[in-house]
């Protein structure tokens, strides 16, 4: 079944430190993953998708398929990234069907 | 372009009864997804709906309902409440000719239930 797992529920960083949010997936066949992004009182936003490779906001995430793993990393985070993050993968493929892991939230202190 | 607007906003019911929940969704976009999240978890897919009909479904029971129009917009119904229920409700659209899988969010509707 296909499956996505966000281990942490939070992780704590100072600004200007690494960070990377951890994503595992379950899917049979190549997957298309995302990772949204949920400021306070906003409403969830597309962060970036895998095919696309770009680096939004500093973000960027590398599909591993040998351990099935989309983690997204930031060399140096900003307080203004402090936010909930959701790994996502389509539902049996298609469009607008996602599966959203549990979501981690990022803190990041001054 | 409004993107893509929820209502209510909030709402309160009584277990047992029955809600609507409305969403329309950005211009141009003709497929709207409907995701239940409570409180700690990330968003559920509840069901699709493209071309006025349902297309896919989660794993959600038949207590939950929708609908689309010609223009659309879509409801999301949920009969006979449980406590259970209580959650952000969000309605996500897309364009199905576009290729995009990511869908476009609204704020959602906070459906409390006592």
């Amino acid at each position: 079944a296909q499956r996505v797992t966000q281990p942490e529920k939070l992780l704590s960083v100072f600004k200007g430190a690494p960070v990377e949010l951890k994503c595992n997936y379950s899917y049979s066949g190549s997957p298309e993953l995302f990772w949204y992004v949920q400021y306070s009182r906003q409403r969830l936003q597309l962060l970036l998708r895998h095919i696309s490779r770009e680096s939004i906001k500093g973000f960027t995430a590398d599909l591993n398929k040998g351990e099935t793993s989309f983690h997204l990393k930031k060399p140096f985070a900003q307080e203004e990234d402090s936010a909930m993050y959701y790994c996502a993968l389509p539902f049996s493929g298609g469009y607008n069907k996602l599966i959203f892991g549990a979501g981690t939230r990022l803190a990041v202190h001054p | 372009d409004a993107g893509v607007t929820q209502s209510p906003t909030h709402l309160i019911k009584t277990r047992g009864q029955q809600v609507t929940l409305r969403c329309s969704p950005k211009s141009g976009h003709d497929t709207v997804s409907w995701y239940q999240q409570a409180l700690g978890q990330g968003p559920q897919f509840i069901f699709q709906y493209y071309e006025e009909e349902e297309r896919q479904r989660g794993n959600f029971p038949d207590r939950f309902s929708g609908h689309q129009f010609p223009n659309y917009s879509s409801e999301l119904n949920v009969n006979a409440l449980l406590l259970g229920d209580s959650a952000l409700y969000l309605c996500a659209s897309s364009h199905a000719g576009t290729g995009g899988s990511e869908g476009y969010f609204g704020e959602g509707s906070w459906l409390t239930v006592v």
